[in-house]
């Protein structure tokens, strides 16, 4: 029973590259999030997708895009990285909003 | 104002304890109110939901919400080691996304 399943745990990038943050569920939630989480600020939300086939901005989406691939897996991607993005990002997913989400194990990402 | 609000801590138990742990928010529209417990360098794990107000037990967990007050709280009775982690808060109203605390860390000690 995976639940939300995050690639790659781990991961540094130089100032100005690009990468995709994959995630997949296997809860047949239709409510997908990303997060990021920094010291003292606590989870603040990218993008979500409502449901499959949608996609919508959250708090913090300047300098991320993010595509509903299917009803499984909703991906993050970074064009031109920065150091103001180095943080841990989290995938979570959700039968629907204001239900409880689960969320995956992490990604961390260091921008140099 | 932050729309939820939550003392970061730490705070230090000894076994046995009762904790308490609570949050603060603004928004009287909120309705949905959830308890997640994150271990370090791990993601959040959901530990209690609830609609509305009143008090919702599982375990040795307790959760209530004082709508009328715009806080709620979460209880740990005969605290362990093994609770030592950070408790995040969060809260929706009807058809948003949950505004999550910025969570705080709990140190029981043995």
């Amino acid at each position: 029973n995976a639940g939300v399943t995050q690639t790659p745990k781990f991961q540094v990038l130089k100032t100005g590259q690009s990468m995709t943050l994959q995630c997949a569920q296997d809860m047949n939630h239709n409510s997908m999030y990303w997060y990021r989480q920094d010291p003292g600020m606590g989870l603040r939300l990218i993008y979500y997708s409502a449901s499959e086939g949608t996609t919508d901005k959250g708090e913090v989406p300047n300098g991320y895009n993010v595509s509903r691939l299917n009803k499984r897996e909703f991906s993050l991607r970074l064009e031109s990285a920065a150091p103001s993005q180095t943080s841990v990002y989290f995938c979570a997913s959700s039968d629907r909003q204001n239900y409880g989400y689960t969320f995956g194990s992490g990604t961390r990402l260091t921008v140099v | 104002q932050k729309e939820v609000e939550q003392d970061p801590g730490p705070l230090s138990v000894p076994e046995g304890a009762i904790v308490s742990l609570n949050c603060t928010y603004s928004n009287s529209a909120f309705q949905y109110f959830m308890w997640y417990r994150q271990y370090s360098r791990k993601g959040p794990e959901l530990l209690m939901y609830t609609y509305s107000s009143g008090n919702k037990e599982d375990g040795r967990f307790t959760a209530q919400v004082d709508k009328s007050s715009k806080y709620i709280s979460l209880f740990i009775r005969d605290s362990q080691p093994s609770d030592s982690a950070t408790y995040l808060c969060a809260m929706s109203a009807e058809g948003q996304n949950f505004v999550f605390g910025p969570g705080t860390r709990l140190s029981v000690l043995p």
